[in-house]
């Protein structure tokens, strides 16, 4: 079974700190992505990563940044948290091989900034 | 820019009934999938759906795809209690393998 994991189910910050999210995948995926739920919005697209050291911009990258130094792990930067980033965050994974689609999520890690 | 649309957004049902959820999309695109998310957890994925016509059922849940109309459905059949969930459609883009989702569909199942 494909398995994603991300470091904290929850995490409190305060406004200003730099905040690292992690996440892991142990299925050789090529294929990142971080998301944010909030109620009413669904899921938003935040940064993704098709390959190690290569990142693109989703919907909502303001405010964020990514690293991917390692195939299987990428992480996500809030260089100065503030409120309004306080959200549900989900990493997911996907690979490029012919026949497998879907993204598999980790199990979120809901943050607070106060 | 892709936009999902899912109707309604919330959904109350009693057991036994039926009922359908929609996904609106608004560009061309062949590959929508259908997610569902218990209170507090992660996505679980539930359904592909890969070409125009496509159908997959699994259980009390049905799902089908028309690109032409670019809309998908989930029909829920005879509902019981412990699908009372969040339901999400998302539609992945052709140049690549982003997806966008739509809002969610709250269903909650009365007994």
């Amino acid at each position: 079974d494909v398995k994603v994991t991300q470091s904290s189910r929850y995490l409190v910050k305060r406004t200003g700190e730099k905040v690292f999210l992690e996440c892991v995948q142990d299925m050789d995926h090529e294929n990142m992505f971080w998301y944010r739920q909030d109620p009413g919005l669904g899921l938003r697209l935040i940064y993704f990563s098709y390959d190690v050291k290569m990142k693109e911009k989703g919907d909502i990258p303001e405010g964020y940044s990514v690293s991917r130094e390692k195939k299987e792990r990428f992480s996500l930067i809030l260089e100065s948290a503030s409120t309004n980033q306080t959200s549900m965050y989900l990493c997911a994974s996907s690979s490029e091989a012919e026949g497998e689609y879907e993204q598999y999520f980790g199990p979120g890690t809901r943050l607070t900034v106060t | 820019e892709l936009k999902v649309e899912q109707n309604p957004l919330f959904l109350s049902m009693q057991e036994g009934k039926n009922y359908t959820i929609y996904c609106n999309y608004s560009t061309t695109s062949d590959r929508l999938y259908w997610y569902r998310q218990d209170p507090g957890k992660s996505l679980e994925s539930l359904f592909v759906l890969l070409s125009n016509g496509a159908v997959k059922q699994e259980g009390r849940l049905m799902a089908s795809l028309d690109t032409k109309a670019r809309l998908s459905t989930l029909h829920i059949t005879a509902a019981v209690h412990d699908l009372s969930a969040t339901y999400f459609c998302a539609v992945e883009e052709t140049s690549g393998s982003r997806l966008t989702f739509g809002e969610g569909t709250q269903l909650t199942v009365n007994p």
